[in-house]
């Protein structure tokens, strides 16, 4: 089955400064990978997502590359905010499944 | 618009008790998904339901069931709880099932606290 390595597990940057995480996927078969942002006592929220026919795709402050030969792709977030702490998750689809496969997880705090 | 909701959003069980837990998607979607979230991991998958029917289903024992009522809504059932069932349980739907599932919208979760 699908396999989704996060990194890092926790990342602490000041405002202003940009963050990356990091994933990896195993199933050459996965073809959408979205990623989820979850705060304290919330469910998951999708904040960005991309589909395997592109290598990278924007949305104001965030962004997100796939590299489909390689397996990986990442979340950038720029000009970070303190209200960007959070947990950050990563995802992959593996359509012949319908599941998504979660990575386990970032936390983001971001120091005024 | 009302997003995804869920009750009851905490509960507390005791340990071979059994516990049905409810989900209302966004309105025109007509599969939902099952995950539970163990603290401090990412969700893991437990079904899927798509017009009534199972779509795919996770690692998890018989223990567990669901099933998705005309109205699209779904139900999830575990029975004999077990300590390790306490967690986060949360529902997810999206437009479409299988290869076109898309983007999954989740509900804030059902807290389930085993004794």
């Amino acid at each position: 089955g699908e396999n989704v390595e996060q990194h890092p597990s926790t990342l602490s940057v000041q405002e202003g400064d940009s963050a990356v995480i990091k994933c990896t996927y195993s199933d050459s078969a996965s073809n959408y990978f979205p990623w989820y942002k979850q705060e304290l006592g919330k469910g998951p929220q999708l904040i960005i997502d991309i589909r395997s026919n592109v290598g990278e795709k924007k949305d104001q402050r965030i962004a997100v590359t796939l590299n489909k030969t390689a397996k990986h792709f990442s979340l950038h977030i720029t000009e970070t905010q303190p209200e960007d702490s959070a947990v950050y998750f990563c995802a992959a689809l593996n359509s012949g499944y319908s599941t998504l496969t979660f990575g386990k997880g970032t936390m983001l705090l971001v120091s005024p | 618009d009302a997003g995804v909701t869920q009750s009851p959003t905490h509960l507390i069980k005791t340990r071979g008790q059994h516990v049905t837990l409810r989900c209302s998607p966004i309105s025109g979607h007509k599969s939902v998904s099952w995950y539970q979230q163990v603290l401090g991991q990412g969700p893991q998958f437990i079904f899927q339901y798509y017009e009534k029917e199972e779509r795919g289903r996770g690692n998890f024992p018989d223990r567990f069931s669901a099933r998705q009522f005309p109205n699209y809504s779904s139900e999830l059932n575990v029975n004999a709880l077990l300590l390790g069932d306490s967690a986060l349980y949360l529902c997810a739907s999206s437009l479409e099932a299988g290869a076109n599932t898309g983007e999954l919208f989740f509900g804030e979760g059902s807290r389930l606290t085993v004794l």
